[in-house]
């Protein structure tokens, strides 16, 4: 079983409209949460790290929140923009070991 | 500033013969460097996690044999797909960071697209 899941698995928005993507994990013990933007045929690149005593971390127009607790994540992308269709991979951090999400693909729309 | 890279982009190799890619990281010391292979419409799956001058440590069901890794130096790894095989075919990220450990940020490399005929 995938110790991160994330949701939806493919999303489609017009351009200009908000988003939100899911990520929940039971990866424990916890170290950092990371988020990903990776375009198709490219690498990854880091949006954001959280570690277990940030709740919320915004980059330009993407922002990511966490609560410990409930093993929850989540990224909100504003105002989307036709370069943000992506797919955005979560990953989970323990001392010594990190588990990647499924990824939710991004597609927006003009 | 973390820049890494990986040559070659793409490669078409013939059943049997060896592959090598090499990831490069290019204004800071990486500790430690991960491969990556994706499939298409798959996220990452990690393939080994190697330190600058030790034994890379493979994860479960990755053939050491088949997959050469070398970390030479704090700058660069490379990855070579010995006789490689059709099945072989797939993305091939590494990435790099500074930290030693898998908890450390990671810079990632832009891919190298591997066709094995």
């Amino acid at each position: 079983k995938n110790q991160v899941e994330q949701s939806p698995q493919s999303l489609i928005i017009l351009e200009g409209k908000n988003c939100t993507l899911q990520c929940n994990y039971t990866v424990s013990p916890f170290s950092n949460l990371r988020w990903y933007k990776q375009d198709t045929g490219r690498g990854p690149v880091s949006l954001t790290i959280m570690t277990f005593s940030e709740n919320t971390k915004s980059n330009g127009r993407y922002t990511a929140t966490l609560d410990a607790d409930t093993k929850q994540s989540s990224l909100h992308i504003t105002a989307s923009q036709l370069s943000d269709s992506a797919s955005y991979i979560c990953v989970v951090s323990a001392p010594n070991d990190m588990r990647f999400g499924a990824g939710t693909r991004l597609t927006v729309k003009p | 500033g973390a820049v890494v890279s990986q040559h070659p982009s793409r490669v078409i190799c013939k059943s049997g013969t060896s592959v090598k890619i090499e990831c490069r990281s290019l204004d800071f010391q990486a500790t430690t460097m991960f491969w990556y292979r994706q499939f298409p419409k798959q996220s990452l799956m990690l393939m080994a996690t190697s330190n600058e001058g030790s034994k890379a440590t493979y994860e479960q069901g990755v053939e050491k044999d088949k997959f050469l890794i070398n970390h030479a130096s704090l700058t660069l790894s490379t990855l070579t797909v010995t006789s490689a095989h059709p099945e072989d075919s797939s993305f091939y990220i590494c990435s790099a960071s500074p930290g030693s450990g898998k908890n450390y940020e990671q810079y990632f490399g832009p891919g190298t697209r591997l066709t094995v005929t």
